[in-house]
């Protein structure tokens, strides 16, 4: 067990919803980060806060946005969703900004129909 | 090009044998390397991390830098069924806040 929660653990919705993937890091970590994994694509990079700021940002879609709140856990919200955004979204914190040493939560899957 | 390349595989080798696992990198400014081993439809689970070159050494697994070469390895000695996994490698910069890069893993399967 990373330390890493994450919400829900899977989820079926339809084309054109919204959804939330919540994810609480590991206790004391200041950094979370959002990845997104598909089988041809492997692990991509969506974005990463630091202590409630965004501080990089990946190949994340227009259509998706995320928070860090003040208790540090963070959320993901995918909206207009399509079938090509089926795939497994990843949290993971760390306790500094570098990234070197990041683990990760379970991973919510997602499956748009 | 990628930035990180990784054979996928599968690689299937039997209980006991050394396995190498390999990644080759593009961008020299890269500075960390890691290596993730990740179970089917599980989270990453960070195995072991290098700063630079040399090598380095945690029971079973030893992690290899070369950057002369952009290419890092990842040895598993005696080998079980249970490393059947996918090994991902992964780099990123030094300072800051940095973006990590995954290769897109290995897929290992150690037959008993």
């Amino acid at each position: 067990d990373s330390g890493v929660t994450q919400t829900p653990k899977h989820l079926i919705t339809a084309t054109g919803q919204r959804v939330t993937l919540r994810c609480s890091p590991r206790s004391g970590d200041l950094s979370v980060y959002w990845y997104q994994q598909s089988l041809d694509q492997g692990l991509q990079f969506l974005i990463q806060y630091y202590n409630g700021e965004e501080r990089a940002k990946g190949n994340i879609l227009e259509r998706f946005s995320a928070q860090q709140f003040p208790d540090l856990h963070s959320e993901l919200n995918l909206s207009s969703l399509e079938l090509g955004d089926s795939a497994l979204y990843f949290c993971a914190s760390s306790l500094s900004s570098s990234g070197n040493t990041i683990y990760f939560g379970e991973g919510s899957w997602l499956t748009v129909v | 090009q990628k930035e990180v390349e990784q054979d996928p595989g599968p690689l299937s080798v039997p209980e006991g044998a050394i396995v190498s696992l390999n990644c080759t990198y593009s961008n020299s400014a890269f500075q960390y390397f890691m290596w993730y081993r990740q179970y089917s439809r599980k989270g990453p689970e960070l195995l072991m991390y290098t700063y630079s070159s040399g090598n380095k050494e945690d029971g079973r697994f030893t992690a290899q830098v070369d950057k002369s070469s952009k290419y890092i390895s990842l040895f598993i000695r005696d080998s079980q069924p249970s490393d059947s996994a996918t090994y991902l490698c992964a780099m990123t910069y030094s300072g800051g806040y940095q973006k990590v890069t995954f290769g897109i893993g290995t897929k290992l399967q150690v037959i008993p």
